[in-house]
């Protein structure tokens, strides 16, 4: 059990570029979550996988985001036409029975 | 959009104070609530994960209660060290057990 691991662990980019983002989980945990923090607030839901299936999506995320998780391994989590408002730390988490395992998150910067 | 709330947002204690915090929920379709504790440069850490109305929980100087009835659970640290600086998150989860809804924070610091 390596834990979760993200990539890259800081992203930069200029406004209207594409980024992706990765995210490992724990091998045998089925469930796993993307979050986004913004400073001084707690993490906000983007969306939620069940092995392969994407069961939940956060009504506030734009048509810009799109995340996968095929084979219900690894997760990528797209921005295209990134925006400044876009700035945040992405964390990933996966889930056993309880509670939520965090990887490092990935900071990204929209200049 | 549930409202999970946290107070104080931040706090700041001398050390071998103690101290406490809260965090409010919804009250209805409740099926757990959760407490992370979230160090600088490092990942979200998860401390507790209460289930049942009245439950307490406890690992070492922290301890967490929960009212499921009234919607609010608290956190308290006995006898601060700074290493406890950090920021306390708490999740609130729905009755379908998989989406949790997380708090604002309150950041602690700890003055040694």
């Amino acid at each position: 059990d390596t834990g979760v691991s993200q990539d890259p662990r800081h992203k930069i980019t200029k406004r209207g570029q594409n980024v992706t983002f990765r995210c490992d989980p724990i091998s045998e945990h089925n469930r796993l979550y993307w979050y986004r923090q913004t400073l001084g607030q707690g993490p906000e839901f983007l969306t939620y996988f069940q092995n392969e299936a994407q069961l939940e999506k956060s009504r506030l995320l734009s048509d810009r985001f799109s995340a996968e998780r095929p084979k219900g391994s690894f997760s990528t989590l797209e921005i295209q036409r990134t925006e400044q408002g876009d700035s945040a730390m992405y964390l990933c988490a996966s889930r056993g029975l309880e509670k939520l395992f965090f990887g490092s998150g990935t900071q990204l910067s929209v200049l | 959009i549930l409202n999970v709330e946290q107070s104080p947002q931040s706090l700041h204690v001398q050390e071998g104070d103690s101290t406490n915090f809260t965090c409010s929920f919804p009250s209805s379709n409740f099926y757990a609530l959760h407490w992370y504790r979230w160090e600088t440069a490092k990942s979200p850490e998860a401390l507790f994960v209460m289930t049942l109305n009245g439950d307490e929980k406890k690992k070492g100087r922290i301890s967490a209660t929960l009212n499921t009835k009234e919607g609010y659970s608290y956190l308290y640290i006995k006898g601060s060290q700074p290493e406890d600086s950090a920021t306390y998150l708490c999740a609130f989860v729905g009755n379908a057990g998989n989406m949790l809804t997380f708090g604002g924070g309150t950041r602690l610091m700890v003055k040694p």
